[in-house]
């Protein structure tokens, strides 16, 4: 079964500067799709960006990029120029396309992300 | 465009009680679902839909119904309330159960709290 770790529960940034966060996990399959969903103090989940397996490019979205390794299951994420809004908790999120009509996401347990002024 | 909404934010039971958590979507998805969020175990699906009339069991569906009569509409139903159901429960739906990663991307609702005494 496939699973996701986030080994960082916490992390801090300095507002302007860049935060890494970590994601890893476990797979047998060759194609899949990798999240990152942000989750601030109004609960509310929000997609920050999202990556398909077979596509080695790196995706980004603004100030969000990851940097997908798939050969070592890895599937950061890279914050530029921090705000006080990135504040949130961060899910790395995994889905197959193979889960039939499940659609299940299997979730990471997140990292909290502060940013200090 | 309001994407996906979810009555009500907050909610008390009792023990016993049974409640109805809507969820609607006004963005002509095919599919939808149903999550809890618990502290330290991720979010857990519950109950999904793949279209009208069509739902299924997630991984944790004891004590929940559901029914999907239209396409915008997905209540989850709590049959008689239980301390254990105490959680954060949030709606998703993706534009259609499988066809690549932006048809399959789920996008959240706000969440509804409920407290189960």
């Amino acid at each position: 079964a496939q699973t996701v770790t986030q080994s960082q529960p916490e992390m801090s940034v300095q507002e302007a500067e860049t935060v890494t966060l970590s994601c890893t996990y476990d797979t047998s399959e060759s194609d899949y799709y990798l999240f990152w969903y942000k989750q601030p103090p109004s609960r509310q989940m929000i997609l920050v960006i999202r990556q398909e397996a077979y596509k080695q490019q790196n995706a980004t979205e603004n100030r969000f990029s990851v940097n997908f390794q798939k050969a070592a299951k890895s599937f950061s994420l890279k914050i530029s120029d921090s705000q006080l809004g990135d504040a949130a908790m961060y899910f790395c999120a995994y889905r197959s396309p193979n889960a039939g009509n499940n659609r299940k996401l299997i979730w990471g347990l997140g990292t909290s992300l502060a940013v200090n002024p | 465009n309001a994407g996906v909404t979810q009555t009500p934010k907050f909610q008390v039971l009792k023990t016993g009680q049974s409640m109805t958590l809507q969820c609607a979507q006004d963005m002509n998805h095919e599919y939808m679902s149903w999550y809890r969020q618990d502290p330290g175990m991720g979010l857990r699906l519950i109950h999904y839909s793949v279209g009208a009339g069509i739902t299924d069991q997630g991984e944790v569906p004891n004590g929940y119904n559901v029914s999907r009569s239209t396409t915008e509409d997905f209540p989850l139903r709590l049959l008689s309330a239980a301390p254990s159901q105490t959680s954060v429960y949030f709606c998703a739906s993706s534009l259609r159960a499988s066809g690549g990663l932006r048809q399959e991307t789920q996008y959240f609702g706000p969440g509804t709290r409920l407290l189960v005494l």
